[in-house]
């Protein structure tokens, strides 16, 4: 089993449309945890940082830990086409992180 | 503006040559990092570098080097020996490792022909 298992879309929704993007993980030492957007041909950047269970929101994104079910959410409220790009979760054990392999999320207009 | 720049933004290397990507960051981090992203695959760690002249392997080191003679600059040689070098290359760095928030330059994508 993979440490960090993440669908690669892609996912294409109508503008508007609440978005909802997922990765589970096998390794129970994992405490922190991050969404990562990269848009095509660029470096990624850093969305959202949590570290305990639970919900943490800024602006139209929330993310969601449930470290009993080894489950991470994030959600786009109010998609926009701006939002369309490939949306990589990452965790870490020690001084490594480790990514997964990034959704890619269309917003159709 | 501080932030990662990584040169050349596209490299077009003939197979048996070395090459060698730059990345400079005057964010002041300690820590820097290659990865490699292909198609499908995410990002794999090459190598990072938690202070000057000290580094340390990644994931899929193989066919690959690095350098950290001073703290702004770490340069990645993608050696002949690597036996499958296209792909897209990213520079990060943080302010110490383990901290999770990584700092992305635009990426160098090299092909070989």
């Amino acid at each position: 089993q993979k440490e960090v298992e993440q669908d690669p879309g892609p996912l294409s929704v109508p503008e508007g449309a609440i978005v909802s993007l997922n990765c589970t993980y096998s390794n129970s030492a994992f405490q922190y945890f991050m969404w990562y957007r990269q848009y095509s041909r660029k470096g990624p950047e850093l969305l959202m940082y949590t570290y305990s269970s639970g919900n943490k929101e800024d602006g139209r994104f929330t993310a969601q830990v449930d470290k009993s079910s080894k489950y991470i959410s994030l959600f786009i409220r109010d998609s926009q086409p701006s939002d369309s790009a490939t949306y990589l979760c990452a965790m870490i054990p020690d001084d490594k992180i480790i990514f997964g392999k990034g959704t890619r999320l269309h917003i159709l207009p | 503006d501080g932030g990662i720049t990584q040169s050349p933004k596209y490299l077009f290397r003939k197979e048996g040559q070395n090459v060698t990507l730059s990345c400079e960051q005057n964010l002041n981090h300690d820590a820097m990092y290659w990865y490699r992203q292909d198609p499908g695959q995410g990002l794999r760690l090459i190598y990072y570098s938690q202070i000057v002249n000290d580094f340390q392997k990644g994931d899929i080191a193989e066919g690959y080097s690095v350098s950290r003679e001073k703290k702004e600059s770490f340069p990645l040689t993608v050696t002949s020996a690597q036996k499958n070098p296209t792909a897209f290359y990213l520079c990060a760095s943080s302010i110490l490792t383990g901290t999770g928030e990584l700092f992305f330059g635009e990426g160098s994508r090299l092909t070989v022909l």
